[in-house]
């Protein structure tokens, strides 16, 4: 069975710290690793997508890493601020799976205090 | 205004009504998805459709049913709803058909069932 999974559930850093959130997924066989953002009370917002073919994304003060063959992907995020307390969220989009379906992981609850 | 809207925003119920949750889009998008989150078991896809005559079941798809009435809205109806069907659930949307594509996320439906 095609899952994903990501540790740790929840985390709390002082502003300014460098963290890393984990992800991983049991079928090297993807198109895609997505990792999104979940406020309360919000839809889910897209932050990187790491094509099967690379190995990272960048974006501002985040970057994504992808290694198929060890099924894990990394969300970096440098210097954290209150801003960044979201649930953070991967899915990969598996070949195997119809239809487009991303397979997400439970998520990481990521808390920045000030 | 967002691309991607979900009506009612929160929503009450008894065991046993019946109740539609209505998606729209300003996308353009052919391809959207029916998710619902539960705590500590991330997303999980109930239908999707790749166009108004395509509807596909996903991995949860008992005790729902849809309907595409345009390209831009996808509704989901639970015939008679009951307690475990309490859940957020997202309405998305896609472009479609390369490794690139991404899912954009409506806001939520909050849904209790007494």
């Amino acid at each position: 069975k095609q899952e994903v999974t990501q540790i740790p559930a929840a985390l709390s850093v002082p502003e300014g710290e460098n963290l890393v959130l984990n992800c991983s997924f049991t079928d090297s066989a993807i198109y895609n690793l997505q990792w999104f953002r979940q406020d309360p009370g919000k839809g889910l917002t897209s932050l990187l997508l790491i094509q099967s073919s690379q190995r990272e994304q960048t974006s501002g003060r985040l970057n994504a890493s992808l290694d198929k063959s060890s099924g894990r992907s990394t969300l970096y995020i440098a210097a954290s601020q209150p801003g960044d307390s979201a649930t953070y969220l991967c899915a990969a989009r598996f070949r195997e799976t119809s239809g487009s379906r991303l397979t997400f992981g439970e998520g990481t609850q990521l808390t920045v205090n000030p | 205004d967002a691309d991607v809207t979900q009506t009612p925003r929160n929503r009450i119920t008894k065991t046993g009504k019946r109740i539609m949750l209505e998606c729209s889009q300003t996308k353009g998008h052919d391809r959207m998805y029916w998710y619902r989150q539960d705590p500590g078991l991330g997303l999980r896809l109930i239908y999707y459709s790749f166009d108004v005559k395509d509807i596909n079941k996903g991995e949860i798809s008992d005790g729902y049913s849809v309907s595409r009435q345009a390209q831009a809205k996808f509704s989901l109806s639970l015939e008679s709803a009951i307690p475990n069907q309490t859940a957020l659930y997202f309405c998305a949307t896609s472009e479609g058909g390369t490794v690139k594509e991404t899912q954009y996320f409506g806001p939520g439906t909050r849904l209790l069932v007494l």
